[in-house]
């Protein structure tokens, strides 16, 4: 398997643009989790989906922030206007019964976005 | 707020040493427990988990050991190996599918 994929692995943008950064989770994983990685506060979960359910956003900082699972295959997080405080690598995950308890929690890449 | 504390950002160790790392929690309802090492630009991988029944769990060079009373835990690598040299981060879990993570202590191994 190829593990999870994000795209794009890096993004710089201006201040006021719309980002969208993609997630393919591994084949047969039922949850799909979005994480931001900053210095000051490590990873943090901003939202996570269950067979493409929402089931907890409450880690979304701002509505200018949000997420789809449109199938099993794909999601995106999207900011729209991004600011320059966004800048963070963002992280995918997935895993089977969601990772609490016993089962462990995959990751992509991360996408490292540059909000200049 | 942080419910996982990794208070010490960095660890040097020399090769062949050991390498302790340190976390705790203050969430009383976490019952699992979770280490994962991160090279540069790769994501977390998992590396060693304990469950809340239990005090220790080996797995090769690495140890974890969980002091509930004093909701801490620590990750015990020996030898340390140049390999080793990574981010870690702590994570906990309350059964509800999510992981809350430290912010992570960067180990150097020194050959």
């Amino acid at each position: 398997d190829a593990g999870v994929i994000q795209s794009p692995r890096h993004e710089v943008t201006e201040m006021g643009q719309e980002v969208t950064l993609r997630c393919k989770p591994i084949s047969g994983h039922d949850y799909l989790f979005w994480y931001r990685q900053t210095m000051m506060r490590g990873l943090e979960l901003l939202i996570y989906f269950n067979n493409n359910v929402p089931i907890d956003d409450s880690g979304m900082p701002e509505d200018r922030f949000s997420a789809k699972m449109p199938n099993a295959s794909f999601s995106t997080l999207k900011i729209q206007p991004s600011e320059p405080r966004d800048s963070a690598v963002y992280f995918c995950a997935s895993s089977l019964f969601g990772g609490g308890g016993y089962n462990e929690q995959f990751f992509g890449p991360g996408t490292r976005l540059t909000v200049l | 707020d942080q419910q996982v504390k990794q208070n010490s950002p960095s660890l040097s160790v020399q090769e062949g040493r050991i390498s302790i790392l340190n976390c705790d929690y203050t969430n009383s309802m976490f019952d699992y427990f979770l280490w994962y090492k991160k090279y540069p630009a790769e994501g977390p991988t998992f590396l060693i988990s304990i469950s809340s029944i239990k005090d220790k769990n080996e797995d090769g060079r690495f140890t974890v050991f969980l002091n509930k009373s004093a909701k801490h835990l620590s990750l015990h690598i020996v030898p340390s190996q140049p390999g080793d040299s990574a981010v870690y981060f702590c994570a906990a879990s309350a059964n509800d599918y999510k992981l809350s993570f430290g912010a992570g202590t960067t180990v150097t191994v020194r050959a």
